[in-house]
């Protein structure tokens, strides 16, 4: 079965100071992986998806992610934190070949500070 | 446009009880899913249903809940006899097809069980 570890529950970072949150995934074929955010008390919002077409993916507010097969990791970055940013993030690999299903993370909690 | 449309977004319920949330699914999308997030962790599947079907519902508890997605109206999952280990928020989403893409989420309902 497929899996994902976020290897952060909590990270806090200055405002104006990059972003790290860290994932890897298991899985047995090529995957479908997915960032998404959370904020409080509310549903989830897309930040960007990989689809096995290029490797650094761009997605909304200025993150990116970066594929690496050989490493089975995909790590969210952000040159320059925002106290919006502050939430929760989910790394989600599809279930299946089909994408039919979702498996989450445990989620990181990002913290920004002023 | 509206998208994913949960309601309600609270629900209390006594033990006992009967809780029936209720998901109406992004215009155009025919594929619905249904998540729990349980306090502090990350979201699990429970049931992936196309109109009228039940396609996969590997992540459901084997008793006392129910998944539908009728032809007309909104999917609605049904937790009969509820107990207080229900307490969470459970989600919904919905895409357009199957296949390894992304799921456009609801804000969830947040269940509560006295």
């Amino acid at each position: 079965a497929q899996s994902v570890t976020q290897l952060d529950s909590h990270v806090s970072v200055s405002e104006g100071t990059p972003v790290l949150l860290r994932c890897n995934y298991s899985s047995s074929y090529s995957p479908s992986l997915f960032w998404y955010v959370q904020h409080p008390n509310k549903g989830l919002q897309l930040l960007l998806k990989y689809t096995s077409a290029a490797t650094l993916v761009k997605g909304i507010n200025g993150f990116e992610a970066e594929f690496k097969k050989s490493e089975t990791s995909f790590h969210l970055t952000k040159p320059s934190a925002h106290m919006s940013d502050a939430a929760e993030y989910f790394c989600v690999v599809s279930d299946t070949e089909y994408g039919n299903k979702l498996v989450f993370g445990a989620g990181t909690i990002l913290r920004v500070k002023s | 446009n509206a998208g994913v449309m949960q309601n309600p977004r609270h629900l209390v319920r006594r033990r006992g009880q009967e809780a029936r949330l209720r998901c109406s699914p992004m215009k155009g999308h025919s594929h619905v899913y249904w998540y729990r997030q349980l306090p502090e962790e990350g979201l699990k599947f429970m049931v992936y249903l196309q109109k009228e079907n039940i396609i996969d519902e590997s992540g459901m508890p084997k008793e006392r809940f129910s998944a539908e997605f009728p032809k007309e109206g909104p999917s609605i999952l049904r937790i009969q006899q509820v107990v207080r280990g229900d307490s969470a928020a459970y989600f919904c989403a919905s895409s357009p097809s199957a296949g390894p893409q992304p799921q456009h989420f609801g804000d969830g309902t947040r269940l509560s069980i006295l």
